[in-house]
């Protein structure tokens, strides 16, 4: 089961962009890489899910480098309300891998400033 | 649509009490979830389900229960509340691994019940 390591807190000014790194050494060739946000007394929403090299949606973009033992959250010009908890998880696409262990951790608490 | 509903929101134990809550999900999604959240331990696993009438235990399983006896719900069951399992409490659904492209498909999440065990 792949372990997740990220930062503990990130603190950022609006408009800046905000890069959040997520260290996963013994990531399975099956997994996935898959961040999600969590608000205050909200349950997390999905962000954004990549394999390899660079996928970009309308709220962010997530960078694979080509060993895949890491990987990074780009938030584009943030604002207040980018203040949350972010999770990168690491998992495998099918019931046979190690997808039914799917590990949140602890997370990175983003704060946006004005 | 109001995708995934958790009751009760809040509710109040004593240690040696049962209870149930509920997740139901209107989404028609095949797999469900419950997960369990303490401070500065993120989500973690208790149980999931890939259908109707299957239940597999996840990371934290012990002093817990579940069911899904009909495909939109999903409950967790304590049956002799500890106070270690104050926590917040999460359900999730998604689909199958069959739809899209492969990786895991994303999961919905409940706004979580809080439950404290005195």
């Amino acid at each position: 089961l792949a372990k997740t390591t990220q930062p503990i807190s990130m603190d950022s000014y609006e408009g800046q962009e905000v890069n959040i790194t997520c260290s996963h050494n013994n990531i399975a060739t099956n997994d996935y890489i898959t961040w999600y946000q969590q608000f205050p007394s909200q349950g997390p929403r999905f962000i954004i899910q990549g394999y390899k090299t660079k996928v970009t949606n309308e709220v962010a973009s997530l960078f694979i480098p080509a060993d895949r033992k890491s990987s990074t959250l780009s938030l584009p010009r943030v604002s207040l309300s980018d203040t949350a908890v972010y999770y990168c998880l690491v998992g495998g696409s099918r019931l046979t891998d190690s997808w039914g262990k799917l590990q949140f951790g602890a997370g990175t608490q983003v704060v946006v400033t004005p | 649509n109001a995708g995934v509903t958790q009751t009760p929101k809040f509710r109040v134990l004593k240690t040696g009490q049962s209870m149930t809550l509920l997740c139901a999900q209107d989404m028609n999604h095949e797999y469900m979830y419950w997960y369990r959240q303490d401070p500065g331990m993120g989500l973690r696993l208790i149980h999931y389900s890939v259908g109707e009438g299957t239940t597999a235990k996840g990371e934290v399983p012990d002093g817990y229960n579940v069911s899904r006896l009909k495909k939109q719900n999903f409950l967790l069951g304590l049956e002799s509340a500890a106070p270690s399992q104050t926590s917040v409490y999460f359900c999730a659904s998604s689909y199958s691994f069959g739809r899209g492209e492969g990786g895991n498909q994303p999961q919905h999440f409940g706004d979580g019940t809080r439950l404290s065990i005195l």
